[in-house]
């Protein structure tokens, strides 16, 4: 059974810095580009960042890039998002993706996380 | 990197057909065939049920179906069931390295 799972949310101010980490199972982790997705309270998906199946291609959303990094661990079978400089608009739950494909490009993705919640605020 | 426009809402009775379009750009949409469509249920993750414009991956039904043309693509959903009663979302690879979800609609069976 494929199984993503994600934590390292909480509750952090504006300006601080947070990691967050997705643990995949059941899959051969490396053979996939895999994705962060986020979702404010009541509001749509937003695509925010992925990564190739190397680790050698890698892509932000305009609203994240400069501030957030995306890094995969193949050895460990893990996915991290680390997000520096949070501002309140980043609150949202976050959700990590496998995508079909090894490529970055191909989106499709087939097995969602539950997600971990980011709660920026003062 | 603008978000691709949907309805807010569709709906039907339960039978019938609903169609959902997304709208993008050149840049998006209209280029590349990276487009996919997700369902998601209150409270649960989102679920692939289409990808490449018109694709279905093993275990949904045929009752959804894709298409694409020129910068919109759109989602038809046949034979309405209770349980499709849902946020629908469209995904399309944006160049670059990025992607962009649509704005999302929420589909009502009556």
């Amino acid at each position: 059974e494929v199984q993503l799972v994600e934590s390292g949310g909480g509750l952090v101010q504006p300006g601080r810095s947070l990691r967050l980490s997705c643990a995949a199972s059941g899959i051969t982790f490396d053979n996939y580009a895999i994705h962060w997705v986020r979702q404010a309270p009541g509001k749509g998906l937003e695509w925010v960042s992925g990564i190739s199946w190397t680790g050698g291609t890698i892509g932000f959303a305009d609203s994240v890039k400069g501030r957030f990094t995306i890094s995969r661990d193949n050895a460990k079978n893990s996915l991290y998002l680390q997000m520096n400089s949070l501002k309140t608009e980043d609150t949202a739950l976050y959700y990590c993706a496998k995508s079909l494909g090894s490529g970055i490009h191909e989106g499709a993705y087939n097995y969602w996380g539950q997600g971990t919640l980011v709660t920026v605020s003062s | 990197q603008s978000a691709l426009t949907q309805p807010p809402s569709a709906s039907g009775s339960p039978g019938q057909s609903v169609t959902i379009s997304c709208t993008g750009t050149s840049s998006d949409v209209g280029v590349y065939n990276y487009v996919s469509w997700y369902q998601q249920h209150p409270g649960k993750a989102p679920k692939l049920m289409i990808y490449e414009v018109s694709k279905r991956p093993s275990g949904v039904p045929d009752r959804f179906s894709g298409s694409k043309s020129g910068n919109t693509a759109s989602l038809t959903v046949s034979g309405l069931q209770a349980d499709d009663e849902a946020d629908y979302y469209c995904s399309s690879y944006a160049g670059s390295n990025k992607h962009v979800f649509g704005t999302g609609t929420k589909v009502t069976v009556l």
